[in-house]
């Protein structure tokens, strides 16, 4: 059983439109972070959310976490096709030290130019 | 500042064979974790080494085993390879292991088994 559930699997967008990605769980996580991978190379952290409620703007990538602490949303505004690649969630489930993340299974974005 | 190292970039073992894999960490990072991400899956996390001693391990059978050594460096060995051990081996590192410590990961061995 996956414990966190991002969803969609793949998005294929054109250059320009929204995008949202869900990562969900039935358990409460002490932190929740994002990442971005591109083939060949290892995860690159985004951000990291703490607070349930809390929102974080990066340009225009704005993450979300529940207010429970059990699920987390990415959306991307006009999306480029520089924003291609693999988008990870990982929690940390309360108690366990940081290191020790718990990744969902990603998404797959493409955006055509 | 040199980022995250992994040696080697790229390994193909047979099956039954051991394999020995190497991450050094960013200067003054403290914390090692190693993770397994399969083709098309999320990373799994394989161990943790905070100060060269184990503070986590995942569920992964008894032929895996970790160590990390005074600098901070950290070794991967897997033995008797199975088939379903071939994956992206990622190792990341930390300052410390409170929440608020970011990893910051490497690029990866390729690890395909034959």
């Amino acid at each position: 059983t996956q414990l966190l559930e991002q969803s969609p699997q793949f998005l294929s967008i054109q250059e320009g439109e929204n995008l949202t990605v869900y990562c969900n769980s039935s358990s409460v996580f002490s932190s929740l972070q994002w990442y971005r991978q591109e083939p060949g190379e290892g995860p690159v952290l985004l951000v990291t959310v703490v607070t349930g409620g809390e929102v974080k703007k990066l340009k225009r990538l704005t993450f979300q976490f529940g207010d429970a602490r059990k699920d987390s949303s990415l959306h991307i505004t006009a999306a480029q096709p520089g924003d291609t690649g693999l988008y990870l969630c990982a929690g940390v489930v309360g108690g366990t030290s940081y290191g020790k993340l718990t990744f969902g299974q990603g998404t797959i974005l493409t955006v055509h130019p | 500042d040199a980022g995250v190292t992994q040696s080697p970039t790229h390994l193909i073992k047979t099956r039954g064979q051991q394999v020995t894999l190497r991450c050094s960490p960013i200067s003054g990072h403290k914390s090692v974790s190693w993770y397994q991400q399969v083709l098309g899956q999320g990373p799994q996390f394989i161990f943790q080494y905070y100060e060269k001693e184990e503070r986590g391990r995942g569920n992964f059978p008894d032929r895996f085993s970790a160590r990390q050594f005074p600098n901070y460096s950290s070794e991967l060995n897997v033995n008797a390879l199975l088939l379903g051990d071939s994956a992206l081996y990622l190792c990341a590192s930390s300052e410390q292991i409170i929440y608020n410590s970011p990893l910051h990961f490497g690029n990866g061995t390729r690890l395909t088994v034959t």
